[in-house]
């Protein structure tokens, strides 16, 4: 099956400044790769995704990136805020097993 | 749309005991996926159903069941309860384009303690 590899497990940055986080992923069938944020006592909110036809996707202040030939997948956040702190996960999806693989997720605190 | 609900919120049970879990998807989305949030062992699938079939399981005991009827609300059922169920318990839908994955919408969990 699909292992999701995610690093680092926590992440501190100054506020205004960027965060990066990423995963590896061993399954070369996997196309869907969605990032959720999940605030303490929340359920998980996607932020963003992007499937294997493109390598990159950006929202604002939010990216993607993905390296089909590395199985391995980024998510980079720029000028940071207090309101971004929160453990991010990443996973993978292939097109037929109808499941998501989660990494083990990212505790990201932005300090003011 | 209202989001992906999930009832009850919380449940405290003890060992040997059973329970069952319902998660009623967002209106339209046809898929519900199951998973178990441990701060061990993370977010794990458990199985997905779509149009009243499971089309995928994890790897957890066969005392973790599931099933979706014709409306799409699904419900997963735990028996003979271990101390290592307890967990957040986490449906999440979608509405699926096949062959296309569609994005997964999370609902608030259910929060189940084993003593």
């Amino acid at each position: 099956g699909e292992n999701v590899e995610q690093h680092p497990s926590t992440l501190s940055v100054q506020e205004g400044d960027s965060a990066v986080i990423k995963c590896t992923y061993s399954d070369s069938a996997s196309n869907y790769f969605p990032w959720y944020k999940q605030e303490l006592g929340k359920r998980p909110q996607l932020i963003i995704d992007i499937r294997s036809n493109v390598g990159e996707k950006k929202d604002q202040r939010i990216a993607v990136t993905l390296n089909k030939t590395a199985k391995h997948f980024s998510l980079h956040i720029t000028e940071t805020q207090p309101e971004d702190s929160a453990v991010y996960f990443c996973a993978a999806g292939g097109l037929n097993d109808y499941k998501l693989s989660f990494g083990a997720g990212t505790t990201v605190t932005v300090r003011a | 749309k209202a989001g992906v609900t999930q009832t009850p919120r919380y449940l405290i049970k003890t060992r040997g005991q059973q329970v069952t879990l319902s998660c009623s998807p967002i209106s339209g989305h046809r898929s519900v996926s199951w998973y178990q949030q441990t701060p061990g062992q993370g977010l794990q699938f458990l199985f997905e159903y779509f149009s009243e079939t499971q089309r995928n399981k994890g790897n957890f005991p066969g005392r973790f069941s599931g099933r979706q009827f014709s409306n799409s609300r699904s419900e997963m059922n735990v028996s003979t309860l271990e101390l290592g169920d307890s967990a957040l318990y986490l449906c999440a839908s979608s509405f699926w384009r096949e062959p296309r994955t569609d994005t997964q919408y999370f609902g608030p969990g259910t929060r189940l303690t084993v003593l």
